[in-house]
């Protein structure tokens, strides 16, 4: 079982958005402004898309945005594209006994 | 252009010891947090230890406490991962992954990532 909870899948047609869920609690995502979110394609390495809940690295497409609210961040994804389908991981800091805490992952397809 | 290359993984038995090695270049090694976490097959990631950039902080996951020993020599611009008394659930590809930001001594957000190397634990 996960620290954080994400749904284990989400689908979406070419050009719609879609958002991806990531649930913590106070301990983690409530108390840190350091979610990050990352894309991991079949036999690769994950791939950085969000940091500190919604900056984007540089040369991730602006079509990616994140938010926060509570203790549950979110990965929105707009004008859905083929080469999105992939594995999504969220991730928080987790203060100073944990440290670094993953979600589950969700698998989004583009129908 | 940064590169982080793993190596050292392979099949081992229950009981026994590995030693995990990522090799970096394109970036000024000895500035940066540096991280190892781990999939499972089929699974998801697991953050696995921490090491800051002079050594001087270390952070494990409560999985592995006890038995892995993170390491760096950044004479050499490498990570190490000393794995001792490996279990079955320890199977899993290793990532070697960078911290985000240069100087920040905790364990956060992970902006480069090896190609992972496959540990395999079994008799």
């Amino acid at each position: 079982q996960s620290a954080l909870t994400q749904p284990a899948s989400v689908s979406g047609s070419p050009g719609q958005s879609i958002t991806i869920s990531c649930t913590g609690t106070s301990s983690d995502v409530g108390s840190y402004n350091l979610v990050s979110w990352y894309q991991q394609h079949p036999g690769k390495a994950p791939k950085l898309m969000i940091y500190e809940g919604s900056k984007r690295p540089s040369g991730v497409s602006n079509r990616f945005s994140g938010s926060k609210s509570g203790n549950t961040a979110s990965l929105t994804i707009s004008g859905l594209q083929a080469e999105d389908e992939a594995d999504y991981y969220c991730c928080s800091y987790a203060g100073s006994s944990t440290y670094v805490v993953f979600g589950g992952g969700t698998k989004l397809t583009v129908l | 252009e940064v590169q982080l290359v793993e190596s050292g993984g392979g099949l081992v038995k229950p009981g026994g010891s590995l030693r995990l090695s990522c090799a970096a270049s394109g970036f000024t090694f000895s500035s940066y947090s540096m991280n190892w976490v781990r999939q499972a097959p089929g699974k998801g990631l697991e953050w696995v230890s921490s090491i800051s950039s002079s050594s001087s902080y270390i952070y494990y996951a409560d999985s592995v406490k006890g038995r892995f020993t993170i390491s760096r020599d950044n004479a050499k611009n490498s990570l190490y991962l000393q794995m001792n008394s490996l279990r079955a659930e320890d199977t899993a590809v290793y990532y070697c992954a960078r911290d985000l930001a240069e100087g920040w001594e905790l364990p956060s957000t992970f902006d480069y990532w090896g190609q992972g190397t496959l540990v395999t634990v079994s008799s």
